[in-house]
């Protein structure tokens, strides 16, 4: 069973570009859920997708968006990059909302802002 | 409590050791707590779900326990060894297509 894919692994921008971040949930897992990890911080809760539809959201500002298609598959965009945006975005999936099973995360996308 | 903590932030012990770690969290509307182990390089892996007061996770030499009604978990590693070095994150399910993760406790196991 192939896990949480997330593309590419490594990603290098530069200030005032965007991005687009790709996450392909385990198959039948309906959930997709972001989250940004910086440098002595710890997960922080960027969004959270079922169904096409963002059910929640976390304190991040506007230029961070996502996207759920029909097959589950979700995106993360960040426009405008700021040098602080510069971390590691993980995706998470689960069946529904993780709350039996708990979640299945993906490897990361390890974005540098220079 | 309004978030998620967990302490210590990091611990340093022998093989061999037993060892243990704190995740508070709001004792309110509670729904469910995960915890995961984050390797390096690797990604977080979810070790327990945990939903009802009083109850008790195992899985080998880790357990964990929960008291919803004042607001605590504690995961336990028997025995230490250097597999374990890890981030162990603890998460707040919060029933609302959100889960709110602590900072982790770093463990170092030295042989």
């Amino acid at each position: 069973k192939a896990g949480v894919t997330q593309t590419p692994r490594y990603l290098i921008k530069t200030r005032g570009q965007q991005v687009t971040l790709s996450c392909s949930p385990i198959s039948g897992h309906r959930s997709v859920s972001w989250y940004q990890q910086t440098p002595g911080q710890g997960l922080q809760f960027l969004f959270e997708y079922f169904s096409e539809t963002q059910r929640n959201k976390g304190n991040f500002p506007g230029r961070f968006s996502g996207r759920q298609f029909s097959n589950s598959r979700s995106e993360m965009n960040v426009s405008t990059l700021e040098l602080g945006d510069s971390a590691l975005y993980l995706c998470a999936s689960s069946l529904v909302q993780g709350e039996d099973y708990g979640y299945t995360f993906g490897s990361g996308t390890r974005l540098t802002v220079v | 409590i309004l978030n998620v903590e967990q302490s210590p932030q990091s611990l340093h012990v022998q093989e061999g050791d037993s060892t243990n770690f704190t995740c508070s969290f709001p004792s309110s509307n509670f729904y469910a707590l995960h915890w995961y182990r984050w390797e390096t390089a690797k990604s977080p892996e979810a070790l327990f779900v945990m939903t009802l007061n009083g109850d008790e996770k195992k899985k080998g030499r880790i357990s964990a326990t929960l008291n919803t009604k004042e607001g605590y978990s504690y995961l336990y590693i028997k025995g230490s060894q250097p597999e374990d070095s890890a981030t162990y994150l603890c998460a707040r399910w919060t029933g609302g297509f959100k889960t709110i993760f602590g900072a982790g406790t770093r463990l170092f196991v030295k042989a």
